[in-house]
């Protein structure tokens, strides 16, 4: 049974950098294309982007993600990576990676990790 | 971008009564080679990652209660609880994935009157 677990520092400071991973335990990151979602604090689920299986991305266009998000895959330690830069306040919130079906929906998600951005 | 807008923002029922969430699209997800409505639902519980309810606009997941309905096409969309129970507290999220540039609704919030 695939699961996944998302880690990071909790707390960020504005303008630096936040990096998160998802280590995915019970099957293979190869298999499968993936996703990060945050909640941001007060509000709805906002998509980040997706990498595929081969290694390609694409992010969320919105002014407020735009340029600032790059997804990556270790696939030796079975992990993926975000990172944010420029942070602000605004990216206060639980992140989430997940696993995309076949159909193109969300069919796994991992718990969240709870990110804090506050000088 | 596609925006989804989700009616109401919140609503409470009563145990046993139905709960109707609407879900609006500014443009038509609705995939012609396939004839398939590129929308998900999905149920976030407090403390809890969401959960995937519904996919293809009316799809229920395995495991998902046969209360939860999905219905609608095109760019208009409910869901539908037909007996609201005390776990179905949460808040109920659409999505399309009609673009590759996901997108989701606001959320609605379900509480019991």
């Amino acid at each position: 049974q695939v699961q996944l677990q998302e880690s990071g520092p909790g707390l960020g400071k504005p303008s630096e950098t936040l990096l998160l991973t998802c280590t995915v335990s019970g099957g293979s990151i190869s298999e499968f294309h993936w996703s990060w979602m945050r909640l941001p604090a007060g509000e709805g689920l906002d998509w980040i982007g997706r990498i595929y299986r081969n290694g390609n991305t694409n992010y969320n266009p919105d002014p407020s993600l735009k340029g600032r998000v790059t997804l990556s895959v270790d696939t030796s330690r079975n992990q993926l990576s975000l990172k944010l830069n420029s942070l602000t306040a605004a990216d206060t919130g639980i992140y989430y990676c997940a696993r995309v079906s076949p159909s193109e929906t969300v069919d796994l998600w991992g718990q969240g990790t709870r990110v804090v951005v506050s000088s | 971008d596609i925006v989804l807008t989700q009616s109401p923002d919140s609503l409470a029922v009563s145990l046993g009564e139905r709960a109707t969430i609407t879900c609006k699209s500014s443009q038509s997800v609705l995939y012609s080679p396939n004839y398939k409505n590129h929308l998900a639902w999905y149920q976030q519980k407090p403390g809890q990652p969401p959960r995937l309810l519904i996919s293809w606009a009316s799809t229920r997941e395995s495991g998902v209660p046969d209360r939860f309905s999905g219905s609608g096409s095109g760019t208009d969309f409910t869901l539908t609880i037909s007996s609201l129970q005390a776990e179905d507290v949460a808040v109920y999220y659409c999505q399309q994935y009609y673009t590759t540039s996901w997108t989701f609704g606001q959320g609605t919030k379900v509480e019991i009157k």
